[in-house]
């Protein structure tokens, strides 16, 4: 079974801090997708990345970078700098390709806030 | 180039009401997931659906609920008889497909059903 752990519940930091969210997962599957969703105060699901199975080269677009770690099944997300328009849930997701690979479990979301 | 279509974005229904809500795909794409999010919870899986087949039903609830994605149509989620328990939002994602060729489901932008 599939399995999606953030436990970090709230974290809150200081404008221009770097933040580090936490994502740890569990599969059976060799083959599977991760993913890192952002949910601001207005609501909406909004699409950062995906990330497969077979590639750990790290990522970094603008001030957010991604850090997968098969090793230790993790999928950390960091922020530097951050804004104040950074506040929002995040949400660490994972399909197995051997179930449906849209088919997603989503971790209980960290609620970050970003202070000016 | 329109995204996941969800109507309405917001819906307030008395108890023992219907609701139905709404999700256009992405064009071209086939594959329709529900998830619905409980205040302060994160995403859970409920459905999946192709044209006019359920695929994957395994997160519905067995009593009121029901989706359908017609051949020509959106796909409908149906709740019958809500009850205060049903407020929450529920997001629709559609994919090209599934499969090693899949690429991430898109999300719409949820409607929020308030039961009063």
């Amino acid at each position: 079974a599939q399995k999606v752990t953030q436990a970090q519940t709230e974290i809150s930091v200081v404008e221009k801090e770097d933040v580090t969210l936490d994502c740890v997962y569990e599969t059976r599957d060799t083959t599977y997708y991760l993913f890192w969703y952002k949910q601001p105060p207005s609501g909406e699901l909004v699409f950062l990345i995906r990330r497969n199975s077979f590639d750990e080269q790290n990522e970094i677009s603008g001030r957010y970078s991604w850090n997968f770690q098969k090793s230790t099944s993790s999928f950390n997300f960091t922020i530097t700098a951050s804004q104040v328009v950074d506040s929002a849930v995040y949400f660490c997701a994972l399909s197995e390709l051997s179930t449906n690979a849209g088919k997603s479990t989503f971790g209980d979301g960290t609620t970050l806030t970003v202070k000016p | 180039n329109a995204g996941v279509m969800q109507n309405p974005r917001h819906l307030v229904r008395r108890r023992g009401q219907e609701a139905r809500l709404r999700c256009s795909p992405m064009k071209g794409h086939s594959h329709v997931y529900w998830y619905r999010q409980l205040p302060e919870e994160g995403l859970k899986f409920m459905v999946y659906l192709q044209k006019e087949n359920i695929i994957d039903e395994s997160g519905m609830p067995k009593e009121r609920f029901s989706a359908e994605f017609p051949k020509e149509g959106p796909s409908i989620l149906r709740i019958q008889q809500v009850v205060r328990g049903d407020s929450a939002a529920y997001f629709c994602a559609s994919s090209l497909g599934q499969g090693v060729f899949l690429t991430e489901a898109f999300f719409g932008q949820g409607t929020r059903l308030t039961v009063v």
